[in-house]
């Protein structure tokens, strides 16, 4: 079972702005990985580190950290933002990569 | 351009095997770590396994250690994951995916996986 827990539905009105969260212990000492995958589609790394955007990723997409949560937060949601959102770190024992639950975003 | 392709899926009845392959371009393989990240149907992300550079380290998800094998070629910038006593819970998506990358300094840690090929579908079923 993942370590990495997330809100499985989220909505946001288009052009408003959504935050989506990741809950676990080991994102008190280390950041998420964030990957947006759309129907039939591969994931897209999104957001790396405490907050860095892949080349091609639109500066509406944004990374925090606080506690033992993760966030990545869409400002201005778009109609091509409405995809899964998953997670990604390394456990607290820092022997395994787990991804979170997933959070279907709905714009 | 960074491109990581797979083939190899289809078809299998319960306890046979497959081979599973990814062909990277765009980049020195052999500087990444690689990985294989599955998705059932209508599930979410599963890392299966991921191996380093030179192969000397490896990590499996504990439902397929004993079952499944990881391996790469540098030299034909591949890599490859080899399955065994398939079952039907292994039914996915495979995909291939460079990385983890990682970055560990004093207060911070992380790690992501940059590319991911667009997959290739395993079926276990009689």
């Amino acid at each position: 079972s993942s370590e990495l827990t997330q809100d499985p539905d989220v909505s946001v009105a288009l052009g408003q702005t959504v935050r989506i969260t990741c809950q676990g212990d080991s994102l008190s000492t280390k950041y998420a990985s964030w990957y947006q995958q759309k129907p039939g589609q591969a994931p897209v790394l999104v957001i790396y580190g405490k907050n860095n955007r892949p080349s091609g990723i639109p500066d509406r997409f944004s990374g925090s950290s606080s506690g033992n949560t993760g966030s990545l937060t869409i400002t201005g949601a778009q109609a091509e933002d409405e995809a899964d959102y998953y997670c990604n770190s390394r456990d607290t024992s820092g022997n395994h990569h787990a991804f979170g639950t997933g959070t279907k975003v709905t714009v | 351009e960074v491109q990581l392709v797979e083939s190899g899926g289809g078809l299998v009845q319960p306890g046979g095997s497959l081979r599973l392959s990814c062909a990277a371009s765009g980049f020195n393989f052999n500087e990444f770590w690689m990985s294989w990240v599955r998705q059932a149907p209508g599930k979410g992300l599963e890392l299966v396994a991921s191996m380093m550079q030179d192969g000397t380290e490896k990590y499996y998800v504990d439902s397929v250690r004993g079952r499944f094998t990881i391996s790469r070629d540098n030299a034909k910038n591949s890599l490859y994951l080899q399955m065994n006593s398939l079952r039907a819970e292994d039914t996915a998506v495979y995909y291939c995916a460079r990385g983890p990358l990682g970055v560990v300094v004093i207060t911070t840690a992380y790690w992501y996986y940059d590319f991911w090929g667009r997959g290739t579908l395993v079926a276990v079923s009689s």
